[in-house]
């Protein structure tokens, strides 16, 4: 079985710029999760979208959306790149909110 | 912020001996879960271990959970240099949310 699929794996942008990241959660899995991991420190979380309804929200700016469709897949978007957007952006699944949480292998975002 | 942290933040043993890392976190939890990373991938998962449970096996894997002290522990039996990746602890927290908290990490370096 696939595991969490992300697409791209890795991108280049420039300040200012908008940015989509698409994530496929495990066949089944209804819970999709977003984290940033900046080189050298833990993911911290930044969406977590259940049954196709935002049920958490992490400490970023409005600058960063998501959505979750109805086959469960999922879209972070982040708007006006800064520099510091740079990271890698991990997604995250579970049957539902609570279970294990399976991660993709995550698009690495650089900001020039 | 972080909730858990790591302790040791780096680890180098040989090959063959046992690795201990441990994580302290700060509030009440619903889960705590340990992940491996190999570098610039994604997070692979290895145990969780709820609140009620204070010890879990899996393979060369040994979790322990101390609620009362707000710790655990990951051993890592008969270690291969295939061990080599950082390690991370992460709390779901008891407030409803269910997003994990990660701490920084232990970075593990198994010598051949």
């Amino acid at each position: 079985d696939a595991g969490v699929t992300q697409s791209p794996t890795h991108l280049i942008k420039t300040r200012g710029q908008h940015v989509t990241l698409r994530c496929s959660p495990i066949s089944g899995h209804k819970s999709v999760s977003w984290y940033q991991q900046v080189l050298g420190q833990g993911p911290q979380f930044i969406f977590q979208y259940y049954e196709k309804e935002e049920r958490g929200r992490g400490n970023f700016p409005d600058r960063f959306s998501a959505r979750q469709f109805p086959n469960y897949s999922s879209e972070l978007n982040v708007n006006a790149l800064l520099l510091g957007d740079s990271a890698l952006y991990l997604c995250a699944s579970s049957l539902v909110p609570g279970n294990t949480i399976y991660f993709g292998e995550g698009s690495w975002l650089t900001v020039v | 912020s972080q909730q858990g942290e790591e302790d040791p933040q780096a680890l180098s043993i040989q090959e063959g001996e046992n690795a201990t890392m441990n994580c302290s976190y700060k509030t009440s939890i619903n889960n705590l879960q340990w992940y491996r990373q190999n570098s610039g991938r994604g997070l692979v998962h290895l145990i969780l271990i709820r609140s009620n449970e204070r010890e879990k096996h899996s393979g060369r894997l040994r979790v322990t959970l101390d609620t009362s002290k707000k710790s655990s522990s990951l051993l890592i039996t008969a270690s291969r240099a295939a061990d080599t990746a950082s390690y991370f602890c992460a709390t779901e927290q008891d407030t409803g949310r269910r997003a994990l908290t990660f701490g920084s990490g232990t970075r593990l370096q198994v010598q051949p």
